[in-house]
Order: C-alpha cells, then sequence, then structure tokens
C-alpha cells in the first residue's frame, strides 16, 4: 500500500530556513506528482505547491514563490520541501500528498505530517 | 480569506442529512472537477470525494458530492457520530495556477 512518511519536528528560529523529506514507498514513485500543503494551528489547508519526481519541475503558490524549493531524489524515493526566511507565521504542519494521477489534482494519499515551529 | 467559500460549520443529530456548500468561480470549481477532504481530529486529511461526485473505494455510500456551475456540495445522509470531523472542498485554479481550498467546515453530531 502507498505510504508516506515524514521527518520529525523542528524547531527554527525567525529567518532560517527548514527542509521537510517525504520518503514514498508502496508505488513507482516516478509516476505521480507529490504535492505540499501545510495547516498553521487551528487553521485550515494552504497549498504550497507540487513536483513531478520524474523531472523535477515544480509549480508552486504565488504566495510561496522565491522562498520555497521542491526537490526530489529518486535513488531513495523522497521529496524535499524547503521552505527560507521563516517567520512566526509559517508555524503549521506540513504534509505532502500524493497526486492521484488521473483525475484534476486528487491528493489521494497524504503524509503523517510534520510541525515546523518558528520562535525566537 | 480562502479562494472557495465554506459554512465555518454545521451541525446534525444521528440519522439526518447534512449537506455542506462550496462556492467558487468560473476559474475553479467553474472549470475544472471539485474534491472533497475529511479531516478527523489530530489526523491527516483523507479524500472523501473526487472528481466531483466519485467515493474512492472504503468511503461509505453515505457521502455524496455534486457540482453546478460554480458551486458544489458535499452531502452526508446517516449523520454517525464518527463523521465529526473538519471538511474541506478543494480545486484547480487557472488564474491562479494552483490548488485552492476552501477554508473548512466542522461538522458538528450532536
Amino acid at each position: 500500500q502507498v505510504q508516506l512518511v515524514q521527518s520529525g519536528a523542528e524547531v527554527k528560529q525567525p529567518g532560517a530556513s527548514v527542509k521537510v523529506s517525504c520518503k514514498s514507498s508502496g508505488y513507482t514513485f516516478t509516476s505521480n506528482y507529490m504535492h505540499w500543503v501545510r495547516q498553521a494551528p487551528g487553521q485550515g489547508l494552504e497549498w504550497m505547491g507540487l513536483i513531478s519526481p520524474s523531472g523535477g519541475s515544480t509549480t508552486y503558490a504565488q504566495v510561496f514563490q522565491g522562498r520555497v524549493t521542491m526537490t526530489s531524489d529518486t535513488s531513495t524515493s523522497t521529496v524535499y520541501m524547503d521552505l527560507s526566511s521563516l517567520r512566526s507565521e509559517d508555524t503549521a504542519v506540513y504534509y505532502c500528498a500524493r497526486d492521484q494521477g488521473f483525475s484534476g489534482y486528487t491528493l489521494d494519499s497524504w503524509g503523517q505530517g510534520t510541525l515546523v515551529t518558528v520562535s525566537s | 480569506q480562502s479562494v472557495l467559500t465554506q459554512p465555518p460549520s454545521a451541525s446534525g443529530t444521528p440519522g439526518q442529512r447534512v449537506t455542506i456548500s462550496c462556492s467558487g468561480s468560473r476559474y475553479n470549481i467553474g472549470s475544472n472537477t471539485v474534491n472533497w477532504y475529511q479531516q478527523l481530529p489530530g489526523t491527516a486529511p483523507k479524500i472523501l470525494i473526487y472528481s466531483n461526485n466519485q467515493r474512492p473505494s472504503g468511503v461509505p455510500d453515505r457521502f455524496s458530492g455534486s457540482k453546478s456551475g460554480t458551486s458544489a456540495s458535499l452531502a452526508i445522509s446517516g449523520l454517525q457520530s464518527e463523521d465529526e470531523a473538519d471538511y474541506y472542498c478543494a480545486a484547480w485554479d487557472d488564474s491562479l495556477n494552483g490548488l485552492v481550498f476552501g477554508g473548512g467546515t466542522k461538522l458538528t453530531v450532536l
């Protein structure tokens, strides 16, 4: 079965960067886009962008452009999300989610989430 | 302010039918399919409905989705206590070139 396992919780100072990983198993890694979605405490879901693991092409949400970088490593079936210039408002749970691949950007499997806390 | 608009809360008693609305524009719901996600407390979201009205395997047929124009709806019939969760609609937005979510609806089973 599809499994997405994310890296552990992080605490960062304002201005720093954070890199969250998401390791995939149970399917062909290069066949499906991977999305990143975040959720601030008590808030809704916010899409950050997606990556095509096969070629590395990315699409980022406008609000994160210039601050986010998504990469993939096909040798380990892992995608990464790097967010820079962190501020307190970036405190959130960050999820990776697999795109179903055949119907309108459906996120059919989700990682367990990684809590990133930005605090001085 | 979310691009897709949902009511912040909804409620019903066990066995009742509840609907949750999701309003968008011609750039998102009006031109792309709608998905619905269920998020139980303390867990990651889970796909509930895709392509407007399709249920993934394992999702009970008590859950149904529909779309008309620039709006969509999620209906839950035979409400059960375990349906108490947050529900989010989502669709691709051609103007923003990105995926947009509704603000979420917290469903309470009274």
